[in-house]
């Protein structure tokens, strides 16, 4: 399968941990996004990376996100000291224009 | 922050029936896409349209844009059980090319009963 793919695909934790997702782009794609989603609402804009750059990170929720991208292939999405409000599914997407990202199947996280 | 507002929020039809949903938005856009994410998984990219074009057919699907009314439609046309997901639409707010950053809306939620 060639498709972004996303580990784990759920995620329960309790309050206060630290939780690290990975993402794991289309191989020839040197853009990566990552999103969150919450239920009944569309995806939310986090953060971008162009190659091992990350070129946007203001959209990050609070300082206890925080993502990676060390090799420009794929990325991780890190959460300190999860909180409640955490609670959500996040996506990552790649691309190789602007024209059209291609979104991995999320992971689902669960805060407790 | 959500640019797009879809509506309806949901929408219910029969197979072969026509499934029509809108998409309004606030600022300048550079292009607007539509996405489908079946339930609980990712989405996929179904159109895209560009801010200086009017209409775009995919297969079943027809996509309108209206910059001046700042809104979009997506018709899916002869729908079958397969097209139960939920719709976004998506706006680019960039210049040139494109930007990194897609703003999208709530989504319609939509069931084809067979």
């Amino acid at each position: 399968d060639t498709g972004v793919s996303q580990d784990p695909r759920h995620k329960i934790t309790k309050r206060g941990q630290n939780v690290t997702f990975r993402c794991d782009p289309i191989s020839e794609h040197n853009r990566l996004y990552w999103y969150r989603q919450t239920l009944g609402q569309g995806p939310e804009f986090l953060t971008y990376f162009q190659n091992e750059a990350q070129l946007e990170k203001s959209r990050l929720l609070s300082d206890r996100f925080s993502a990676e991208r060390p090799k420009g292939s794929f990325s991780t999405l890190e959460i300190q000291r999860t909180e409640q409000g955490d609670s959500a599914m996040y996506l990552c997407a790649s691309s190789s224009s602007f024209v059209e990202q291609y979104f991995g199947p999320g992971t689902r996280l669960t805060v407790t | 922050s959500q640019q797009g507002e879809e509506d309806p929020q949901a929408l219910s039809i029969q197979e072969g029936e026509n499934a029509t949903m809108n998409c309004s938005y606030k600022t300048s856009i550079n292009n607007l896409q539509w996405y489908r994410q079946n339930s609980g998984r990712g989405l996929v990219h179904l159109i895209l349209i560009r801010s200086n074009e009017r209409e775009k057919h995919s297969g079943r699907l027809r996509v309108t844009l209206d910059t001046s009314k700042k809104s979009s439609s997506l018709l899916i046309t002869a729908s079958r059980a397969a097209d139960t997901a939920s719709y976004f639409c998506a706006t680019d707010a960039g210049s040139g090319a494109g930007s990194y950053q897609l703003t999208f809306g709530k989504g319609t939620k939509l069931s084809v009963i067979p």
